[in-house]
């Protein structure tokens, strides 16, 4: 298994670009997430979503927007990059929400000049 | 929203001494609680985990951590560290009625001086 994979490992965008950050999980699992972790600020939930076709907004969700269109892949996409998006960005899943062991991917460091 | 609040931002330690990491969690029902550690240039690993029963928790590589529900507390300690437990450590919590949402603390890096 290869787990959670995240692509690309680091981007760097300009003010005002989009892009779409890569996650999938070849674990079967119902739930999937998007953290950003920023210095000082621990890990921060984007959105979340508990099953394909369903997703829900996080403690942060503005600028960012999610799909989930299969049990495999939960695609974080940025509209219009901001300097404030400068973070990394973790996607989590696991077979349930509440008390599941949450696994992670490896992360991807974005930088917004 | 529920908060994870961890009070020691940087922790430093020589190798064999003891080690205990505070975290609380301002939420007054059913918790699930969890420890989390990103060794450097990794991502986030679980250390352990409490649903219910025992509050003393055992976890990986001799890490424990105690519920004490009075303090909404979880704290993590170790006898004694290692080198390798350099690493920044993540308390996290569920909730009864937020079970969807994983929070936080704002993590606790830990160096520990061979």
């Amino acid at each position: 298994n290869a787990g959670v994979t995240q692509t690309p490992k680091f981007q760097v965008l300009k003010t005002g670009q989009s892009m779409t950050l890569q996650c999938a999980q070849d674990m079967n699992h119902e739930y999937m997430s998007w953290y950003r972790q920023d210095p000082g600020m621990g890990l921060r939930l984007i959105h979340y979503s508990v099953g394909a076709g369903i997703t829900d907004q996080g403690e942060v969700p503005n600028g960012y927007n999610v799909s989930r269109s299969t049990t495999e892949d939960f695609p974080l996409r940025l509209l219009s990059a901001a300097p404030s998006q400068t973070s990394v960005y973790f996607c989590a899943s696991s077979y349930g929400a509440g008390g599941y062991e949450q696994y992670f991917g490896p992360g991807t460091r974005l930088t917004v000049t | 929203a529920q908060s994870v609040s961890q009070h020691n931002h940087h922790v430093i330690l020589s190798e064999a001494a003891s080690l205990e990491l505070g975290c609380n969690y301002s939420y007054g029902g059913t918790v699930n609680l969890f420890w989390y550690v990103q060794y450097p240039g990794q991502h986030l690993q679980l250390l352990l985990k409490y649903f219910s029963g025992d509050p003393l928790v055992k976890g990986i590589k001799g890490f424990e951590a105690e519920f004490i529900k009075s303090k909404f507390s979880f704290n993590l300690r170790k006898p004694s560290v290692q080198w390798s437990d350099t690493a920044e450590y993540f308390c996290a919590v569920t909730t009864g009625n937020t079970g969807n949402q994983f929070y936080f603390g704002t993590g606790t890096s830990l160096t520990v001086i061979p």
